[in-house]
């Protein structure tokens, strides 16, 4: 099987545009979440998506965006884009969404990362 | 504030050592799981310990979990140079509405050398 796909691997981008990162994950996977590195404070969770509806949210502000789609491909969006934005964004695909305390195995794509000037 | 915190932050050892890391953690889980990245690159999921195992094996990795004390290991053993990575612990925390999210800790930077 073909593993989780991210588009595009590196973007550089100029402070208060926006951008629209893409995942698509394993075939079969409905569940896609969105995790943001930066060296500063680690891995964040932004967001899941399981079968077209947002299932969590992170502590990241409204600016951070994102949908999932019938066939389980995934976009987030980042408006009016700050230097703090600067990261790398990866996107990871379970087979199973999350549920009370359960979590599953989750599969990364090799990440967006996005550098804001 | 991370739900998994690992120690030690960074890891030197030669080829052939056995590589210790560890991870605590504050609230209760129904699992832990680890993970390894390369530098800069996505996340590779390595193995999966549930809170009614108390230690877990894949190839040359064991993992032991402890509820009592909040904590899990994990011990590469014969390591290689190829083992360089980072390396981070895993927990969901369940939220309002019976759904989770997955925290990671800051990662134990281990470096092989040969």
């Amino acid at each position: 099987k073909a593993g989780v796909t991210q588009t595009p691997r590196y973007l550089i981008k100029t402070r208060g545009q926006q951008v629209t990162l893409s995942c698509s994950p394993i075939s079969g996977h409905r569940s896609v979440s969105w995790y943001q590195q930066t060296p500063g404070q680690g891995l964040q969770f932004l967001f899941e998506y399981f079968s077209e509806t947002q299932r969590n949210k992170g502590n990241f502000p409204g600016r951070f965006s994102g949908r999932q789609f019938s066939n389980s491909r995934s976009e987030m969006n980042v408006s009016t884009l700050e230097l703090g934005d600067s990261a790398l964004y990866l996107c990871a695909s379970s087979l199973r969404a999350s549920g009370g305390s359960s979590s599953y195995e989750q599969y990364f794509g090799p990440g967006t990362r996005l550098t804001v000037t | 504030s991370q739900q998994g915190e690992e120690d030690p932050q960074a890891l030197s050892i030669q080829e052939g050592e056995n590589a210790t890391m560890n991870c605590s953690y504050k609230t209760s889980i129904n699992n832990l799981q680890w993970y390894r990245q390369n530098s800069g690159r996505g996340l590779v999921h390595l193995i999966l310990i549930r809170s009614n195992e108390r230690e877990k094996h894949s190839g040359r990795l064991r993992v032991t979990l402890d509820t009592s004390k909040k904590s899990s290991s994990l011990l590469i053993t014969a390591s290689r140079a190829a083992d360089t990575a980072s390396y981070f612990c895993a927990t969901a925390r369940e939220i309002a509405g019976g759904y989770n999210k997955l925290i990671f800790g800051a990662g134990t930077r281990l470096a092989v050398h040969p």
